[in-house]
């Protein structure tokens, strides 16, 4: 089956660095997208990757190992306005998205 | 610049009521997209459309329907309402279904079901 892991919950210091990690097995593999999603609004689009390696975007990154199934989401000089959920999606090989149930991040003063 | 737009924003239904929710896109994106998202889960697609007149089945379809009579007009329909469609829904459009296109989404629908 398809699956979309990514931890819970994440609590960090207001300026300090995290590192949102997410693991996938889809059935192909056409890209992996980082969404953020504050309380009670949309999902906002963060980045994109389908090569291995990062991408680096201002404060945010984005890493993809498509032998590990892994990516990752680096956020650097966190501020209060980052709290939120992160949501990692994997494009299977039909261009749907599988979606995880996001990693809702805390930013502590 | 509106976007994607849904309406309504709140609803409450009791069981066996139908609704119509409504999702209109001004990006002349050919996608869209119906999803729900519940607490400790993923978003998970419930209907979509490739272009107008067209629709096709995602994840989670049944009690649902929908419709795409106009580019940008995506409608999602509950028939029968029941408690577990107690949900927030979210439409979501992109300009193609492959490669580097992100999902854009709207604000959200939040329905609950008595």
């Amino acid at each position: 089956g398809q699956n979309i892991d990514q931890p819970t919950e994440m609590t960090a210091t207001e300026g300090a660095i995290v590192q949102i990690n997410c693991t996938y097995q889809t059935s192909g593999f056409n890209g992996l997208f980082w969404y953020q999603q504050h309380a009670g609004e949309a999902p906002t689009f963060l980045s994109y990757n389908v090569l291995d390696g990062l991408e680096e975007k201002g404060r945010f990154s984005s890493f993809l190992s498509r032998s590990k199934g892994y990516s990752y989401l680096l956020l650097k000089e966190l501020q209060m306005k980052d709290s939120a959920s992160y949501l990692c999606a994997a494009m299977d090989s039909n261009y749907q998205l599988i979606w995880g149930a996001g990693t809702k991040l805390i930013i502590k003063p | 610049n509106a976007g994607v737009t849904q309406t309504p924003k709140f609803r409450v239904l009791k069981t066996g009521q139908s609704m119509t929710l409504l999702c209109a896109q001004d990006m002349n994106h050919e996608y869209m997209y119906w999803y729900r998202q519940d607490p400790g889960m993923g978003l998970r697609l419930i209907h979509y459309s490739v272009g107008e007149g067209t629709t096709a089945k995602g994840e989670v379809p049944d009690g649902y329907n929908v419709s795409r009579l106009k580019k940008q007009n995506f409608l999602l329909g509950l028939e029968s309402a029941a408690p577990s469609q107690t949900s927030v829904y979210f439409c979501a459009s992109s300009y193609i279904h492959y490669e580097a296109q992100p999902q854009h989404f709207g604000d959200g629908t939040r329905l609950s079901i008595l």
